[in-house]
């Protein structure tokens, strides 16, 4: 079955502490892959996107993903976490063109 | 994005009472699809539609049904609204960017809250 899973559910890390947040999904043909944020009481938004190529992706804010096909893995990553990245960060996978799944979810709490 | 609205943005409801919420896009986009988030479980795809004639049971569409009123509108109701449905539903829009990878694009959001 197809799936998406996050692993860590609740991060909490201090102001330019690096952050890993980690992304499996199940085999299932085709995948794109897509990292999102919901900033608390608002909808979710794009970080960044892997459809085919140079497997490191940089998206918006300094995020960058990295996509290791032989593990199914799609881990998100960013060199120095600031207060304002506190949210919930949401992997997602499109399947043959045709559904989205998203993982459960990781709340990251950034202390100032 | 303001692109994708969502009515109401909070409701709170009696178990029992038909409630319906409403998507509407102005993206042009052919698919629309309904989501809930609960905490700890992300988002579940309820429903979803690849155009007006096109609909299609996402993971956990007991207990709602939908409509696909127009290629702009995509409701979504709870017949006889229970606790359990108490949620935060979003509704979402897709279709192919510039670079050929179909992305979604998300409402505000609807915080539904069963008593």
């Amino acid at each position: 079955a197809q799936s998406v899973s996050q692993h860590n559910h609740h991060v909490i890390l201090s102001e330019a502490a690096s952050l890993e947040l980690g992304c499996n999904y199940s085999y299932g043909g085709t995948v794109n892959l897509f990292w999102y944020v919901q900033y608390p009481g608002q909808h979710l938004q794009l970080l960044l996107k892997y459809f085919s190529g140079d497997p490191l992706v940089k998206g918006i804010k300094g995020f960058e993903a990295e996509f290791i096909k032989s593990k199914f893995s799609f881990n998100l990553r960013k060199p120095s976490v600031q207060w304002s990245d506190t949210a919930e960060y949401f992997c997602a996978a499109l399947y043959n063109f045709n559904k989205f799944y998203f993982g459960s979810g990781t709340k990251l709490n950034v202390k100032p | 994005d303001a692109d994708v609205t969502q009515t109401p943005r909070n409701r709170i409801t009696k178990t029992g009472k038909r409630i319906m919420l409403e998507c509407s896009q102005t993206k042009g986009h052919d698919r629309m699809y309904w989501y809930r988030q609960d905490p700890g479980l992300g988002l579940r795809l309820i429903y979803y539609s690849f155009d007006v004639k096109d609909i299609n049971k996402g993971e956990i569409s007991d207990g709602y049904s939908v409509s696909r009123q127009a290629q702009a509108k995509f409701s979504l109701s709870l017949e006889s609204a229970i606790p359990n449905q108490t949620a935060l539903y979003f509704c979402a829009t897709s279709d192919f960017s510039a670079t050929g990878l179909r992305e979604q694009f998300f409402g505000p959001g609807t915080r539904l809250t069963v008593l």
